[in-house]
């Protein structure tokens, strides 16, 4: 069965802080990627890695930069929260054998940023 | 620039009653239209992937249809527990990024 794990489903963080977001996948998928989730806005890119070690910006990267030092898992990091990263962050991960390959959603981690 | 619009924002049902809801796209070069149901809290569970227009798919009471420019998901004789949002995708670019639609949210009462 596919699984993304997010490991913290709730997180309540200060201004200023360091905050990390981990997700572990087990279908040795080659590509992993992070979105947001805003009401009203959607789901929106924010990084994506397509093996180890790589990383590609999405549509909204300032503020959040990503880790993927081993194939199934992959951080998102926000080096100074601020309360507009105050968000839904979900996890996804897709082989990379073609394109139009089902993309694999974790359960989110909720983030207020305080 | 590419773009998915979906319609509408909120539909509500009564048990039973069929619709149909709505994504239209805008994308160079499509690889792949896929829709996804969320559940409150929790994230998107993948539901179909569509390729070619014509193309037909089906799971229980969900049938989905493309087209050249726009994707269609018809719910049949619908219950209470198919409530949830239901977002289209579109696969555009390598590496499979994906484009998202805003979502509709459905509420189907008994």
């Amino acid at each position: 069965d596919v699984k993304v794990t997010q490991s913290s489903r709730y997180l309540v963080k200060r201004t200023g802080e360091k905050v990390f977001l981990e997700c572990v996948q087990d279908m040795d998928h080659e590509n992993m990627f992070w979105y947001r989730q805003d009401p009203g806005l959607g789901l929106r890119l924010i990084y994506f890695s397509y093996d180890v070690k790589m990383k590609e910006k999405g549509d909204i990267p300032e503020g959040y930069s990503v880790s993927r030092e081993k194939k199934e898992r992959f951080s998102l990091i926000l080096e100074s929260a601020s309360t507009n990263q105050t968000s839904m962050y979900l996890c996804a991960s897709s082989f990379s054998d073609g394109s139009g390959n089902t993309i694999y959603f974790g359960e989110g981690s909720w983030l207020t940023v305080v | 620039e590419d773009q998915v619009t979906q319609s509408p924002e909120a539909l509500r049902l009564q048990e039973g009653e069929s619709s149909s809801l709505n994504c239209s796209y805008t994308v160079s070069g499509l690889r792949g239209l896929f829709w996804y149901r969320q559940d409150p809290g929790k994230g998107p569970e993948f539901l179909f992937t569509l390729y070619s227009a014509g193309e037909e798919k089906e799971k229980e009471r969900l049938k989905a249809t493309l087209t050249k420019k726009e994707s269609f998901l018809h719910i049949t004789a619908p219950k209470p527990e198919d409530s949830a949002t239901y977002l289209c995708a579109v696969g555009s670019g390598g590496y499979n990024k994906l484009i998202f639609g805003a979502g509709t949210r459905l509420a189907v009462h008994p």
